[in-house]
């Protein structure tokens, strides 16, 4: 099945600061996502970004489909973006999510 | 965009009975829903395809007998775990999308079973 591979696993952060998350995938995708799990479990869309740049505050996502990869980049970080990224890959329509490991963030004030 | 209800958000039950957790797409079709499962400090796995009005796929591993789902409508998947087991505890999550909207899947709230 198809691979996704999310980098850092962990990372620590003081608030302000700006960070970037990596996901790459090994195969050519329908749809990738990105996901933050609040501390209840909860996972909230941040992007559907098979391609291109979208900007939604303060964070941004790329994902450059023919290099197989996506980053999420997250500025003026606060406390509250605390939590799990989860990067998903459809690799057709109608197909599951495919979930990588996650990166958890840890802002600290 | 498309919302997707999930109840109850947290169960515990004893050894030996049944759970059932529902999914609900509201204002929308969904002839497909997903069912997840996520261990602690893990990611989330795949367990299973509800399909309306057919039966259910299940991926490698899954108990297709122990895990039940039924897709009787366009709007509701349900998931029973059958004679629940402590090794059943989990945080189980379901996700449907509307077809053809350029939107991606969205996510029920998710239901954290504590099996005693």
């Amino acid at each position: 099945g198809i691979q996704v591979e999310q980098s850092p696993p962990d990372l620590i952060l003081q608030e302000g600061a700006n960070s970037t998350l990596r996901c790459n995938f090994s195969d050519s995708v329908n749809n990738l996502q990105w996901f933050h799990q609040n501390p209840w479990g909860q996972l909230i869309n941040l992007f559907y970004i098979p391609s291109g740049t979208k900007q939604n505050g303060r964070l941004s996502a790329t994902t450059v489909a023919t290099e197989r990869y996506s980053l999420l980049y997250i500025s003026s970080s606060q406390t509250t973006d605390s939590g799990v990224y989860f990067c998903a890959v459809e690799l057709n329509s109608g197909y599951a999510l495919n979930f990588g490991k996650g990166t958890s963030l840890l802002v600290t004030p | 965009g498309a919302v997707v209800s999930q109840h109850p958000s947290w169960v515990i039950c004893k050894s030996g009975t049944s759970v059932k957790i529902e999914c609900r797409s509201l204002d929308f079709q969904a002839t497909t829903m997903f069912w997840y499962r996520q261990f602690p400090k893990q990611s989330l796995m795949l367990m299973a395809t509800s399909n309306e009005g057919s039966k259910a796929t299940y991926e490698q591993g899954v108990e297709k007998d122990k895990f039940l789902i039924n897709h009787a409508s366009l709007t509701l998947s349900t998931l029973t775990v059958t004679s629940a087991h402590p090794e059943d505890s989990s945080f189980y999550i379901c996700s449907a999308s509307i077809e053809g909207a350029k939107e991606g899947y969205t996510f029920g709230s998710g239901t954290r079973l504590t099996v005693v």
